[in-house]
């Protein structure tokens, strides 16, 4: 599993209301991503980041915010959630070797927006 | 950017039959083209990938072929088996980490015992 997890596993949440998703990965990779599954779409990029406080916007970034003021802990804000921002969120990191780099999913985090 | 279409959207197979998924990508640049697999509720799992240096791979029952002339690759499922049963994402991007990949809209495949 690469050393990904995620907070929480599961919220419900009310429209207005801020909410912040926590990836968390022990193996000191340099890049980290959050995406959000949503049915008929596949994967959809939010966020992506680079290295600490370095990070940059996705296709789907409206209404997100990062943070990554460690390497392990790279943080999803919904200022204020909206219904349509309810989804699947995964996080995923990017592991080097010999061929490249291989990207690899966190477990996700199902949210609910009412 | 990057642009990626997948088909088909479902596809059901006989148990031993064979499951082709293709894709195409738009961005030129593109160089790395990975496949995921998901079961329901679980995250994606990478079960094969490819760098454009290479034209097929293969790893047991799945290969994956790569045509970059004509901006598209294909999953190859052999021998197919109900716990293929799945959804699968194709997905292109750059073999760095900076360029972050593109996804499929994903094929389900259902492989009928």
């Amino acid at each position: 599993d690469a050393g990904i997890t995620q907070s929480p596993r599961h919220k419900v949440t009310e429209t207005g209301t801020p909410v912040t998703l926590r990836c968390h990965q022990t193996e000191n990779h340099r890049y980290m991503y959050w995406y959000r599954q949503d049915p008929g779409h596949g994967l959809r990029l939010i966020h992506y980041s680079y290295g600490v406080k370095d990070t940059d916007k996705g296709e789907v970034s409206d209404g997100y915010s990062v943070s990554r003021s460690k390497t392990e802990d790279f943080l999803l804000t919904l200022e204020s959630a909206t219904s349509s921002q309810t989804s699947v969120y995964f996080c995923a990191i990017s592991e080097r070797h010999p061929g490249g780099e291989t990207q690899y999913f966190g477990p996700g985090t199902r949210l609910l927006v009412l | 950017g990057e642009n990626v279409e997948q088909h088909p959207s479902t596809l059901s197979v006989q148990e031993g039959d064979s499951a082709v998924i293709k894709c195409t990508y738009s961005d030129s640049a593109s160089n790395y083209f990975p496949w995921y697999k998901q079961e329901l509720g679980k995250r994606p799992q990478l079960i094969i990938d490819i760098r454009s240096n290479v034209g097929e791979k293969k790893d047991q029952r799945i290969a994956v072929t790569l045509n970059k002339t004509a901006k598209h690759f294909s999953l190859h499922i052999t021998e197919t088996q109900p716990e293929d049963s799945a959804v699968y994402f194709c997905a292109a991007g750059g073999d760095t980490g900076r360029r972050a990949l593109t996804f499929g809209s994903g094929t389900r495949l259902q492989v009928q015992p």
